[in-house]
């Protein structure tokens, strides 16, 4: 079953509104969650790594005061995409870290995605 | 500088054939390498992940290898079904400070005609 969920899983909005995403893990906690952003035909690349009762770390080139992140609690991590723009269309994923047991190892359980079209 | 490349880009292949496709990477300190398969509008789910001590891994259909002294990798897909057309991503794990950082690969398209 799914591990982690997201919501919403598609959204349009007008430039210049405010979207916010929420990335859920499912009966376990994740101190850790990974914001991802993946362009048509791309692959996934790395915004920002909320962790949980503090402040994100995100990536160069990537505005932090329009891609607000709040890791309030253990199993929620949100995105709010502030003021979109067209150009911020685009598929945006979670994912977390879980612990394989017996092997040392972290399990990254993604999300299924949210797809955001801004007109 | 920490690279992962596949290839090939894309792929289309006849329901019931098999194929291969490759990962190369230059990442270092090398963690682990992990394959996930990611269908059209869904996130990327796990198929295998192998350490630097391990040069095989299969699951179900899928067969991963790795080769550490040559930083390749490759993942062979047998018998393949239409529900296998989807993005394969090679995603090499670093150690980055306290933890490990993913770095992907771009994907190849597979796409499987009937």
């Amino acid at each position: 079953g799914a591990v982690v969920s997201q919501h919403p899983s598609w959204v349009i909005c007008k430039s210049g509104t405010s979207v916010k995403i929420e990335c859920r893990s499912l009966d376990f906690q994740a101190t850790t969650m990974f914001w991802y952003r993946q362009f048509p035909k791309q692959s996934l690349m790395l915004m920002a790594t909320s962790n949980e009762g503090s402040k994100a770390t995100y990536e160069q080139g990537v505005e932090k005061d329009k891609f607000l992140i709040n890791h309030a609690s253990l199993t929620l991590s949100t995105l709010t995409v502030t003021s979109a723009h067209p150009e911020d269309s685009s598929f945006y994923i979670c994912s977390t870290p879980r612990t394989m047991s017996g092997r040392g190892l972290n399990e990254q359980y993604f999300g299924p995605g949210t797809r955001l079209t801004v007109t | 500088k920490n690279q992962v490349e596949q290839s090939p880009q894309s792929l289309i292949i006849l329901e019931g054939k098999n194929c291969t496709l490759q990962c190369n990477y230059t990442v270092s300190p090398f963690s682990n390498l992990r394959w996930y398969k990611q269908d059209t509008g869904r996130g990327p789910v796990s198929l295998t992940i192998m350490t630097f001590s391990e040069n095989t891994k299969s699951n179900g259909r899928y067969t991963a290898t790795l080769d550490a002294d040559t930083k390749q990798s490759s993942l062979h897909i047998t018998a393949s079904q239409l529900s296998d057309s989807a993005s394969y991503i090679c995603v090499v794990s670093a150690r980055s400070g306290g933890y490990n950082k993913l770095i992907f690969g771009a994907g190849t398209r597979l796409a499987v005609h009937p």
